[in-house]
C-alpha cells in the first residue's frame, strides 16, 4: 500500500543542535511537503518540492532548509534549532490532476529544550 | 498567495444537527479544492475533493460545493454523528510557475455532544 512514513515520531533536541526530520513515500508522486501544526495556525507550509534535486520556500522557511535527494526521500533539516520550533512536522506527498490525492504521514512531535 | 480563510475555529453540535463550515478562498486561478479531516495523533486525510471539472464533491455523507463566484467551498452534512468529532481543514493546490503549492486554512474543530 502506498505510504508517507515519517521518522522519528518523536523527538526532543537541545536548543542549539541540529535535527533532521525524515520523510519516505511510496506513492511515486512528484511533489513533497512539509508544514508545521500549531494551535491557532493550522497547517502552514515551511518547504516543498516538485521532484528530486528541487527545494522551494514555503511561507515560513525561516530557520529550516529542505532536502530532497531522489523522488522517495524528502527531509527537513533545522541547523540550529529553536524552543519556537517545538511543534508536530507532517510530510505529505502528491500530485496534481486526475485520481492523485495528497497523502499524509503521521508526524513527528518535535520539543526544543 | 493563495490563501484559504475558515472563520469557526470550533463548532460545537449534537447528534443528528446539520453541518455547516464556512470556507473561502482567494487565489489568481482555478485551483483544485479539498476538504481534510484530523484524528488525534494522527495526520490528515483527505475527506474530500473538487476540481474545475466538476463543482461538487460528496464522501461519507459530507458534501461540498464549488463556487467559482464566491470563491467559496463550504462543507456540509445533513446529519452529524459522534464520529465525526475531528478537525477540519479546507484546502487548494494551485499549479503556480510549475509547482504545486498546497495550502491549508486555520482548520475548524468540531465537537459532537452525544
Amino acid at each position: 500500500e502506498a505510504a508517507v512514513t515519517q521518522s522519528p515520531r518523536n523527538k526532543v533536541a537541545v536548543t542549539g543542535g541540529k535535527v533532521t526530520l525524515s520523510c519516505n513515500q511510496t506513492n511515486n508522486h512528484n511533489n513533497m511537503y512539509w508544514y508545521r501544526q500549531d494551535t491557532g495556525h493550522g497547517l502552514r507550509l515551511i518547504h516543498y518540492s516538485y521532484g528530486a534535486g528541487s527545494t522551494e520556500k514555503g511561507d515560513i522557511p525561516d530557520g529550516y532548509k529542505a532536502s530532497r535527494p531522489s523522488q522517495e526521500n524528502f527531509s527537513l533539516i533545522l541547523e540550529l534549532a529553536t524552543p519556537s520550533q517545538t511543534s508536530v512536522y507532517f510530510c505529505a506527498s502528491g500530485d496534481w490532476g486526475g485520481d492523485s490525492d495528497y497523502t499524509f504521514g503521521s508526524g513527528t512531535r518535535l520539543l526544543v529544550i | 498567495g493563495d490563501s484559504v480563510t475558515q472563520k469557526q475555529g470550533q463548532v460545537t453540535l449534537s447528534e443528528d444537527d446539520f453541518l455547516f463550515i464556512n470556507c473561502t478562498y482567494s487565489t489568481t486561478t482555478y485551483p483544485t479544492l479539498f476538504w481534510y479531516v484530523q484524528y488525534p495523533g494522527q495526520g490528515p486525510q483527505l475527506l474530500l475533493k473538487v476540481t474545475t471539472a466538476n463543482n461538487k464533491g460528496i464522501s461519507r455523507g459530507f458534501e461540498a460545493t464549488y463556487d467559482k463566484g464566491t470563491t467559496s467551498f463550504h462543507l456540509q452534512k445533513a446529519s452529524v454523528q459522534e464520529s465525526d468529532s475531528a478537525v477540519y481543514f479546507c484546502a487548494l493546490v494551485d499549479r503556480a510557475g510549475g509547482a504545486d503549492r498546497l495550502t491549508f486554512g486555520k482548520g475548524t474543530q468540531l465537537i459532537i455532544q452525544p
